[in-house]
């Protein structure tokens, strides 16, 4: 089973600074990842797919980078809507996800 | 637009069963792989099951294998998941989702349905 493992657990951020996301996956998946957003009691939303390709109605202070192993989410100013927890997520190989990242109101 | 409405779920003893339902619309239901995932309360997502685009293929978690058996019917544009011999470490909000491209099977999830809590509980 591919592990993937997110850092860090809880990212505290201003509204409107940039936050940086980062996932590890225990073997390379190349670049077949996605990150999703959960607010409570909601379910997942698709933000990226194939590492850094924007899902439809996402808005473009959402970024996705990376392949292989190593992979980032970055959220360029951040909005009141988007704190949330965040998970990573590989299908190469079945489907696993991270532990997911908090990030919240600093 | 693409919808995923789940239904089914509640309380349920240990070693007991539950239907889990999943109606979609706004898109070709038939064309497209379908997915289970759980989340226990305060956890991480887990992925449960996957049914090809016409069920020629079934893939399972091992936790729940033996167990658990996805199905689908594609003329009533609806998936369903069969829970038998549950037991307390099943509670969870199950999801179901859309595999995110037509036919293939190694794709994202998107979109997901509602979410149904399933508990197991004596």
């Amino acid at each position: 089973e591919i592990v993937m493992t997110q850092s860090p657990a809880t990212l505290s951020v201003s509204p409107g600074e940039r936050a940086t996301l980062s996932c590890r996956a225990s073997q390379s998946v190349n670049s077949n990842l996605a990150w999703y957003q959960q607010k409570p009691g909601q379910a997942p939303r698709l933000l990226i797919y194939v590492a850094s390709t924007r899902a439809t109605g996402i808005p473009a202070r959402f970024s996705g980078s990376g392949s292989g192993t190593e992979f980032t989410l970055t959220i360029s100013s951040l909005q009141s809507e988007d704190f949330a927890v965040y998970y990573c997520q590989q299908y190469n190989n079945w489907w696993t996800f991270g532990q997911g990242t908090k990030v919240e109101i600093k | 637009q693409v919808q995923l409405v789940q239904s089914g779920g509640g309380v349920v003893q240990p070693g007991g069963s539950l239907r889990l339902s999943c109606a979609a619309s706004g898109f070709t239901f038939s064309s497209y792989g379908m997915h289970w995932v759980r989340q226990a309360p305060g956890k991480v997502l887990e992925w449960v099951a996957f049914i090809e685009y016409d069920g020629s293929n079934l893939y399972y978690a091992d936790s729940v294998k033996g167990r658990f058996t996805i199905s689908r019917d594609n003329s009533k544009n609806t998936l369903y998941l069969q829970m038998n011999s549950l037991r307390p470490e099943d509670t969870a909000v199950y999801y179901c989702a859309k595999g995110g491209v037509p036919t293939a099977r190694a794709r994202w999830f998107d979109p997901w349905g509602q979410g149904t809590l399933v508990t197991v509980s004596s």
